[in-house]
């Protein structure tokens, strides 16, 4: 049974880099019949779809994001991570990550989440 | 991108009642991209219905899901306790991303 996890600083200052690593148990992040996803939840903006990343590196942001966010997958460590830029108090919020099904390489419903970390950014 | 609307924005209805929740989209949406979550406090969202209609692993009947082109409709049959959180429809079929902003189904 496929589980994720979220980790990371709680606390990121204005300006600085929001780094995340999503540790995936039960399966593997090399499958072909899934991707990898993040995806934030602020109380101002309800739920917003950051980017997906195949486990060939393959990515897919928000172009409302893109500028900002770097995904990558390390399988070696059965991880993947997100890296989000130059933040401000607007990147508050809890940032999950999930993973969903994928065939023939069109990305499907996310079907697996971790329960969602939260990060605060203030000075 | 792809608004899509919720409505209504809370429900009030009793154990044992029926709840119709809608999605309307922005622009046409293909009904294998359109999904819908429910979210209790404090947790991560749940996957319920996928492809507009098909129930994901595990999730009972009563809940079932309609629609095509830009409307969408969610339904629980009868509502149980543990079924009072919140709604959210999602598009997966754009470029971007989106999720509705969530409809509230509460205990009268």
């Amino acid at each position: 049974q496929l589980q994720l996890q979220e980790s990371g600083p709680g606390l990121v200052k204005p300006s600085e880099t929001l780094s995340l690593v999503c540790t995936v148990s039960g399966g593997s992040i090399s499958s072909i019949t899934n991707y990898w996803a993040w995806v934030r939840q602020s109380p101002g903006k309800g739920l917003e779809w950051i980017g997906n990343i195949y486990y060939s590196g393959s990515t897919y942001y928000s172009p409302s994001l893109k500028s900002r966010v770097t995904i990558s997958v390390d399988t070696s460590k059965n991880q993947f991570s997100l890296k989000l830029s130059s933040v401000t108090a607007a990147d508050t919020a809890v940032y999950y990550c999930a993973s969903g099904y994928s065939y023939n390489r069109i990305f499907y419903y996310m079907d697996v989440w971790g329960r969602g970390t939260t990060v605060t950014v203030s000075s | 991108e792809i608004v899509l609307t919720q409505s209504p924005g809370t429900l009030s209805l009793s154990p044992g009642e029926r709840a119709t929740l809608s999605c309307r989209a922005s622009q046409s949406v293909s009904s294998l991209y359109l999904a819908w979550y429910q979210q209790k406090p404090g947790q991560a969202p749940r996957l319920l219905i996928y492809g507009t209609s098909s129930r994901a692993a595990g999730i009972p009947d009563r809940f079932s899901g309609s629609g095509s082109g830009t409307d969408f409709t969610f339904t629980i049959s009868r509502l149980e306790p543990e079924d009072f959180a919140v709604y959210y429809c999602h598009q997966y079929g754009s470029e971007r991303w989106t999720f509705g902003q969530g409809t509230k189904v509460e205990i009268k």
